[in-house]
């Protein structure tokens, strides 16, 4: 069954933490990215990756980090520097057409 | 750069009913236009697509978009819209290097 799985669906962090969200995926796509949705508003590019081993910052990369050792998986860290973390956060990947994943909400306590 | 625009923020409709929600682009080359669905806490489901070729395309869920260059424009309708279709919708356009470019969002509501 081909497609994007990120875990954990809920996360909640204490401030001051780093988190670490997954994303895999298993439709053999090149590119894959990381956006950021906070309620109300469209979709905002984190981080994205069109082969393994490099990386582009997007709009809103301060805060985040990634990276991409293997072409199913590109994970997206959350770090203290990040000042407002809490959202929804989406992965997708990319053939001719971008695949989303079901998404991961973090929380920070 | 590019940018899309969804002029309306919410649309509340009747069960039944037709519906229409407005996506503008700004893109200086020939589009990729994209519209997709989410359901709340969910990831985004693709309707359709638009790259080339007729300028009326047929979606999931029974969605059409039509592509009309002289307006910028790239108009989600469906004719008759069931309680399942309350979601938010998103309008998007691809860039260079795949990426893409989305609209704010309209949320959609359907009163029975």
């Amino acid at each position: 069954d081909g497609g994007i799985t990120q875990s954990p669906k809920y996360l909640f962090r204490k401030e001051g933490q780093n988190v670490t969200l997954s994303c895999e995926q298993n439709l053999n796509h090149d590119a894959m990215y990381w956006y950021r949705q906070d309620p109300g508003q469209g979709l905002r590019l984190i981080y994205y990756s069109q082969i393994v081993n490099d990386f582009q910052k997007g709009d809103i990369a301060e805060g985040y980090s990634v990276s991409r050792e293997k072409k199913e998986s590109f994970p997206l860290t959350v770090t203290s520097a990040q000042k407002n973390p809490t959202a929804f956060y989406l992965c997708a990947s990319n053939g001719d057409t971008q695949y989303f994943g079901p998404g991961t909400r973090l929380t920070v306590l | 750069a590019q940018s899309v625009t969804q002029p309306d923020i919410h649309i509340t409709v009747s069960e039944g009913a037709s519906l229409e929600l407005r996506c503008n682009y700004s893109y200086g080359a020939t589009p990729y236009l994209f519209w997709y669905v989410q359901s709340p806490g969910q990831g985004l489901q693709l309707l359709l697509k638009y790259f080339s070729g007729d300028t009326l395309v047929q979606g999931i869920k029974g969605f059409e978009a039509e592509f009309k260059r002289s307006q910028s424009s790239f108009n989600l309708r469906k004719p008759s819209v069931h309680w399942s279709d309350a979601a938010e919708y998103f309008c998007a356009v691809k860039a260079a290097g795949n990426k893409l470019t989305f609209g704010g969002g309209t949320r959609v509501l359907v009163k029975p």
